[in-house]
């Protein structure tokens, strides 16, 4: 399987706790993105990744989250202290860069956080 | 920032007809525009995109049409079947940034 991999699927944690979802993008994609769905909505942008640098994040991003991306290759997103606010699905995406003729973004199956 | 709209947000169509997705958005400088299929439980799909330079594109079944001037860009599935039921969102992309309407519920009945 060639696409992007995130792990785990699900994630059931109790409140307070922390958790960490990993991404695994497409190999030759130097661009990672987070994003954050709940129920009903469209994916809402957390933060960006071009190469190992994070070059954005969201005001949704509070100061409980944290992305990493150290050899530019896979992803984490912790978050900490999880509230049930928390609760959606955790997307990750990659793409080539803007240079690229191709710069689509490609969706990992998600990781469904819930917090309870 | 950007805010994409998008309607309806559910859409019921019998096996065999058309069915036509609108977005609109506001920032002038977004370029370029995917279009995902979501099933339940399942991430994003993309199924189509268009280019800011392109005013349709057309994929077998799917078709993508851009009106700049208007800043509005619609999907259009024919001769639809069951297996094209799930959530289908729009996006546009300013910068780095990918913004995503709200969906549309699509339901083929057979």
């Amino acid at each position: 399987d060639t696409g992007v991999s995130q792990d785990p699927r699900h994630k059931i944690t109790k409140r307070g706790q922390n958790v960490t979802f990993r991404c695994d993008p497409i190999s030759e994609h130097n661009r990672l993105y987070w994003y954050r769905q709940t129920l009903g909505q469209g994916p809402e942008f957390l933060t960006y990744f071009q190469n190992e640098a994070q070059l954005e994040k969201s005001r949704l991003l509070s100061d409980r989250f944290s992305a990493e991306r150290p050899k530019g290759s896979f992803s984490t997103l912790e978050i900490q202290r999880t509230e049930q606010g928390d609760s959606a699905m955790y997307l990750c995406a990659s793409s080539r860069d803007s240079r690229a003729l191709n710069t689509e973004a490609f969706f990992g199956q998600g990781t469904r956080l819930t917090v309870v | 920032g950007e805010n994409v709209e998008q309607h309806p947000s559910t859409l019921s169509v019998q096996e065999g007809d058309s069915a036509v997705i609108k977005c609109t958005y506001s920032d002038s400088a977004s370029n370029y525009f995917p279009w995902y299929k979501q099933e339940l439980g399942k991430g994003p799909q993309l199924i189509i995109d268009i280019r800011s330079n392109v005013g349709e594109k057309k994929d077998q079944r799917i078709a993508v049409t851009l009106n700049k001037t208007a800043k509005h860009f619609s999907l259009h599935i024919t001769e639809t079947q069951p297996e094209d039921s799930a959530v289908y969102f729009c996006a546009a992309r300013t910068g780095n940034q990918f913004y995503f309407g709200t969906g549309t519920s699509l339901t083929v009945i057979p």
